[in-house]
């Protein structure tokens, strides 16, 4: 089915350990984006990219990274964990001007660091 | 600078009444509003959009959303409510750059 997928569903992960948030879609989209959403938050932007070899700082940036080198994929990178980061994440994708239906989201990410 | 906000963080109403889930937003030039739902453990949907035309939306699942440009709202509604339709409720609003500004969200309960 056409979509955005997240992997993996869920991480328990250490203070201080990297890992890597996968994110890929199969419709095309220009743009792309992370989230995160937090109790009483709703969803803060983390980065987002217009395009393969762009992207930019959202609301959260600090301590994330992402990189665009294809259309389909856009890794949410944590270059050391640490606990303010237990979060659910939510990466979206969309046509350049927010497409017909604004945005398609992915089902999510759980990540808990301890 | 564009924002969304929805000032009640949880909405209760009886099985079969009229809901409304209230959002009202600030916005430079014409907005783009959107209306998203997320069940629990699950990814945000789209429900319906307003970007321009008539003030009254009709969106999925029987759901409407009504934009009212001079009290800058654009309440969610729905004539009879359904158990089913428990879940957190999101407001957005596209800014000039294509992101989307979320509200905080409300969490609707229907109850039998």
């Amino acid at each position: 089915n056409a979509g955005v997928t997240q992997t993996p569903k869920f991480q328990v992960l250490k203070t201080g350990q990297s890992m890597t948030l996968q994110c890929a879609q199969d419709m095309n989209h220009e743009y792309m984006s992370w989230y995160r959403q937090d109790p009483g938050m709703g969803l803060r932007l983390i980065h987002y990219s217009v395009g393969a070899g762009i992207t930019d700082q959202g609301e959260v940036p600090n301590g994330y990274n992402v990189s665009r080198s294809t259309t389909e994929d856009f890794p949410l990178r944590l270059l050391s964990a640490a606990p303010s980061q237990t979060s659910v994440y939510f990466c979206a994708s969309s046509y350049l001007q927010g497409g017909v239906n604004g945005y398609t989201f992915g089902s999510g990410t759980r990540l808990t660091v301890v | 600078a564009q924002s969304v906000a929805q000032p009640e963080d949880q909405v209760n109403v009886a099985e079969g009444n009229p809901l409304t889930v209230k959002c009202t937003y600030s916005v430079s030039g014409n907005p783009y509003l959107f209306w998203y739902v997320q069940y629990p453990n699950r990814g945000l949907q789209f429900l319906l959009k307003y970007i321009t035309g008539d003030n009254l939306v009709k969106g999925s699942y029987g759901f409407e959303a009504e934009f009212n440009k001079s009290q800058t709202s654009f309440h969610l509604k729905k004539p009879s409510a359904l158990v089913s339709d428990s879940a957190l409720y999101f407001c957005a609003v596209r800014d000039n750059t294509d992101k989307l500004i979320f509200g905080t969200g409300t969490r609707l309960q229907v109850f039998p």
